[in-house]
C-alpha cells in the first residue's frame, strides 16, 4: 500500500514568489492536513481537509491556503512569499475524520531567499 | 488550554536502557493521544496510540502510560538501541477536531 506521497521534495523560492505544494494520501483516505515544520515553532497545523470541504484552519495569515480535489488529492498554495515561510510542509492522510491513525508524509522542504 | 508540554527537549541513554518522555495536556477534552517518531529527512511516523479509557498501552517496546486525573501521559521505550536514536514527538486532539496539537519534541540519542 503506498504512502502519502507529497511532490516536490524540495523547492527554492525567491521572496514575493508564490508556491504549489501536492500531496496524495494512502488510497481510501478521505481526511488529509496540512502542518509546517520549523525548528524554533515545532509542528503547526494549518488546515485540514475532508470531501473538498475545508474543516479546520489553524492560526496562520490568509498567504496560506489550500483545496482538496474529488479524488482526495490536495494542494496548499503561499502567496507572497517571505523567509519566515521556509519550513518543511508536511501533509497527512487518515481515514475518516475523529479517528486518529494520521499518516504522514515525507514533506516538502522550502527555502525562501 | 491548547498547548501540549513535553519533556525533556533531549535525552541520552546507552543501549538496553528505558527512556522515558512525558507529556502535559490541559484541554480536558482531548481524548487521542499519538506518540510520533521522526528520523532525519523523513515525516513523522506513529508509533503508538492512546485514548484517555485506558491508563496503560504496549505496543513491542513501546508503552504509554496515561494518568487522566493529572492530564499526563508518558512514552517509554524498553531495551532501547541505536536505532530508536530519533527526534519523538507527543500530540493530542479530539474526535471532534482533527488538528493535532504537537509537543516541541525530544532528540532521542542511544549510544552502543
Amino acid at each position: 500500500k503506498a504512502g502519502v506521497t507529497q511532490t516536490p521534495r524540495y523547492l527554492i523560492k525567491t521572496r514575493g514568489q508564490q508556491v504549489t505544494l501536492s500531496c496524495s494520501p494512502i488510497s481510501g483516505h478521505r481526511s488529509v492536513s496540512w502542518y509546517q515544520q520549523t525548528p524554533g515553532q515545532g509542528l503547526q497545523f494549518l488546515f485540514e481537509y475532508f470531501s473538498e470541504t475545508q474543516r479546520n484552519k489553524g492560526n496562520f495569515p490568509g498567504r496560506f491556503s489550500g483545496r482538496q480535489f474529488s479524488n482526495s488529492r490536495s494542494e496548499m498554495n503561499v502567496s507572497t512569499l517571505e523567509l519566515g515561510d521556509s519550513a518543511l510542509y508536511l501533509c497527512a492522510s487518515s481515514p475518516n475524520v475523529g479517528v486518529g491513525g494520521y499518516t504522514f508524509g515525507s514533506g516538502t522542504r522550502l527555502t525562501v531567499v | 488550554q491548547q498547548q501540549v508540554k513535553q519533556s525533556p527537549q533531549s535525552l541520552i541513554v546507552q543501549k538496553g536502557g528505558i527512556p522515558i518522555i512525558n507529556c502535559a495536556y490541559e484541554n480536558t477534552a482531548f481524548d487521542y493521544f499519538p506518540w510520533y517518531q521522526q528520523f532525519p529527512g523523513k515525516g513523522p511516523a506513529l508509533l503508538i496510540a492512546i485514548r484517555p479509557d485506558v491508563s496503560e498501552k504496549k505496543e513491542g517496546r513501546f508503552t504509554i502510560s496515561f494518568n487522566k486525573s493529572a492530564k499526563q501521559f508518558s512514552l517509554h521505550i524498553m531495551d532501547s538501541q541505536p536505532g530508536d536514536s530519533a527526534t519523538y514527538f507527543c500530540a493530542a486532539t479530539n474526535q471532534a477536531g482533527t488538528a493535532l496539537i504537537f509537543g516541541k519534541g525530544t532528540t532521542l540519542s542511544v549510544s552502543s
